[in-house]
């Protein structure tokens, strides 16, 4: 099946600093992909759409000059969390759409970064 | 927001039947519903869809009411592997949006 790889898994760093998280789909190409974040038990919230050669389409209430999406490739998505700051520490997921089926989409791992 | 309800939680033994239920009453005609699950710390995985028949593949089994306004995921022969939080999501495009979905425990 359709494989999509996040890296780093896990993150630490202090605050004020930009963590990068990438996301690749390694055995497709994706013109769209998906960022959520999802604290613990809770379920995941989109944060933004990204689509491969365009500016990312925020969900409302999400900072995009805090959260940068780049989609630079079909395969290859990053979000940055710039100035990260304690309350930034989440899950991060991704998801790409290989074009088939709406709505089937496949995940990457997650990264789970903290900030402190 | 999502557009479903499900039960926070059910509990289920090995080797049984899981059937997770879902509400959708407010589905329009030409929305999928889409069912992925996530095991802890780790990404969905996605499980089954359909649109008005029922559906069957190697993972589960989804039923669909006539009306379309509600639907049950059945894991036929459940393991301690299911162990996760199903989520049933109604689409009709790429743009999932998760609610608060089932979590499922599966015991021996």
């Amino acid at each position: 099946g359709a494989v999509v790889s996040q890296h780093p898994s896990r993150v630490i760093c202090k605050s004020g600093t930009s963590v990068k998280i990438e996301c690749r789909s390694l055995d497709f190409q994706a013109t769209t992909m998906f960022w959520y974040r999802q604290f613990p038990k809770k379920s995941l919230m989109l944060m933004a759409t990204s689509n491969e050669g365009s500016k990312a389409t925020y969900e409302q209430g999400v900072e995009k000059d805090k959260f940068l999406i780049n989609h630079a490739s079909l395969t290859l998505s990053t979000l940055t969390v710039t100035s990260a700051h304690p309350e930034d520490s989440s899950f991060y997921i991704c998801s790409a759409s290989r074009g088939g089926r709406t709505g089937e989409l496949f995940f990457g791992e997650g990264s789970r970064l903290t900030v402190l | 927001d999502a557009k479903t309800t499900q039960p926070p939680s059910m509990d289920c033994a090995e080797g049984r039947a899981a059937n997770l239920p879902c509400n959708h009453s407010t589905i329009s005609g030409n929305e999928y519903v889409y069912w992925y699950r996530q095991i802890h710390s780790q990404g969905p995985q996605y499980i089954i869809h359909g649109l008005k028949n029922n559906e069957t593949n190697e993972m589960a089994s989804l039923i669909i009411t006539e009306d379309r306004k509600s639907s049950t995921l059945i894991l036929p022969h459940a393991t301690l592997r299911d162990t996760a939080v199903y989520y049933c999501i109604v689409i009709n495009t790429d743009k999932l949006i998760f609610g608060t979905g089932t979590r499922l425990q599966v015991f021996p």
